[in-house]
């Protein structure tokens, strides 16, 4: 059945080390996956996406990789700062967007 | 350009009564999708709307039902609510002409608290 998931519910990160959140998805005829970023009392906001016929995609320090071999999605950040501190959720669209349970990101000092 | 507004921001019900939560669209979108926010939990869709018509449903109960306006806001409507049904109640709305899951601009939601 369609599904998506992440590996941790949370996941500690010192400031300034890189971030990698991971995500596995089951439902192969998914074509867009996209990473969103929840803030306490806000709705997602959109970082990233990715469409199905490419491996990796470059913003503004966030990588997303995407392994369709094995299903498995990945959002790397660079230099994490005290500001990325969130709920990061993983989303797939095939003919609507589902959502995985998140990961917290905290930032050690 | 203004954002996804929704309101009211929380509310309080209780069991047994009917809700009607309200969505506005960003400028230039045309599709309004809805979804349920359970705490700790990622968003669950319930429904969209284009054209003032549902377009797609999740696994939600009949008592879950919404309308579209011809300027592109939303409403959510639930009758009968369960203490199940506290969540925060997310609003996105999209442009269809790139593709109706694309382009997704989420409001703050709605809180709603049944008890």
């Amino acid at each position: 059945g369609e599904s998506v998931g992440l590996h941790l519910p949370t996941l500690s990160v010192q400031e300034g080390d890189n971030s990698i959140i991971n995500c596995a998805y089951s439902n192969s005829a998914s074509d867009y996956f996209i990473w969103y970023k929840q803030e306490s009392g806000k709705g997602p906001q959109f970082i990233i996406d990715i469409r199905s016929n490419m491996d990796k995609r470059q913003g503004q320090r966030v990588t997303v990789l995407l392994n369709k071999t094995v299903k498995h999605l990945s959002l790397q950040i660079a230099a994490t700062q005290p500001g990325d501190s969130a709920v990061y959720f993983c989303a797939e669209s095939e003919n609507k967007i589902i959502f995985g349970k998140g990961t917290r990101l905290h930032i050690l000092p | 350009e203004t954002g996804v507004t929704q309101s009211p921001t929380h509310l309080i019900k209780t069991r047994g009564q009917q809700v009607t939560l309200r969505c506005s669209s960003q400028s230039g979108h045309n599709t309004v999708s809805w979804y349920q926010q359970a705490l700790g939990q990622g968003p669950q869709f319930i429904f969209q709307y284009y054209r003032e018509e549902e377009n797609g449903r999740g696994n939600f109960p009949p008592r879950f039902s919404g309308l579209q306006f011809p300027n592109y806001s939303s409403e959510l409507n639930v009758n009968a609510l369960e203490l199940d049904d506290s969540a925060l109640y997310l609003c996105a709305s999209s442009p269809m002409e790139t593709g109706p899951n694309y382009g997704y601009t989420f409001g703050s939601g709605t809180r709603l608290t049944v008890v």
